[in-house]
């Protein structure tokens, strides 16, 4: 069945940047576009960023603009998420999901999530 | 950019039916997509394409959208429903996906 495994949360302190990777399979990597959600504690589903299927497209949440990138190696089947001069803001639980449908804007598969704690 | 309004809890007792909103502008016009997370877990899709349900999820879960409410309801609620659910949506707009604020349904 279709799996997404994240890696790479940690504690980070303020300023610092960190890489999200989440490995995907039991699919065609190259066939679906890829998302990365966040959940602050307490707090809701944040969307982050969107990935087209062949990494030709990239969208971001306005929170993230300019300080995050997402990417896809197919070599490795994984999207990662780079964040850079972070903030206390963003910690959070960071979640990969596929998309679903053919436009990939749903999200219907989901990892199991990664840890981000921005603190000095 | 656009605004998903759902109400923060509903409470409702088993074997009951649970109706929760997600409110917006014209949302009957949008595709609508919903998401159970439970304690401590990732999210779940729930209902996709406004009242469309992935495979393995019961049939006591349905969606409806329509002008400016879109519904997920929940039949013959059960405890191990009780969960945090959300709206969802693609907005041509700005290109992003928006998530509404979330619904904690008890059952009580």
């Amino acid at each position: 069945q279709v799996q997404l495994v994240e890696s790479g949360g940690g504690v980070v302190q303020p300023g610092r940047s960190l890489r999200l990777s989440c490995v995907v399979s039991g699919l065609n990597f190259s066939g679906y576009a890829l998302h990365w959600v966040r959940q602050a504690p307490g707090q809701g589903m944040e969307w982050v960023a969107l990935i087209w299927f062949d990494g030709s497209d990239k969208y971001y949440g306005d929170s993230v603009k300019g300080r995050f990138s997402i990417s896809r190696d197919k070599s490795k089947d994984t999207v990662y998420l780079q964040m850079n001069n972070l903030r206390a803001e963003v910690t959070a639980v960071y979640y990969c999901a596929k998309g679903g449908g053919s436009t990939g804007d749903f999200l219907d598969v989901w990892g199991q999530g990664t840890t981000v704690t921005v603190s000095s | 950019s656009y605004v998903l309004t759902q109400a923060p809890s509903v409470s409702v007792a088993p074997g009951e039916t649970a109706r929760i909103t997600c409110g917006a502008i014209n949302i009957g016009f949008e595709t609508v997509h919903w998401f159970q997370q439970r304690p401590g877990q990732a999210p779940v899709l729930v209902v996709y394409d406004d009242d469309d349900r992935p495979s393995g999820i019961p049939d006591r879960f349905s969606g409806s959208n329509s002008e400016n409410t879109a519904t997920l309801t929940i039949s013959r609620v059960e405890a191990g429903d009780e969960a945090d659910y959300y709206c969802q949506v693609w907005d041509d707009g700005s290109d992003q996906v928006i998530f509404g604020g979330g619904t904690k349904l008890t059952v009580l």
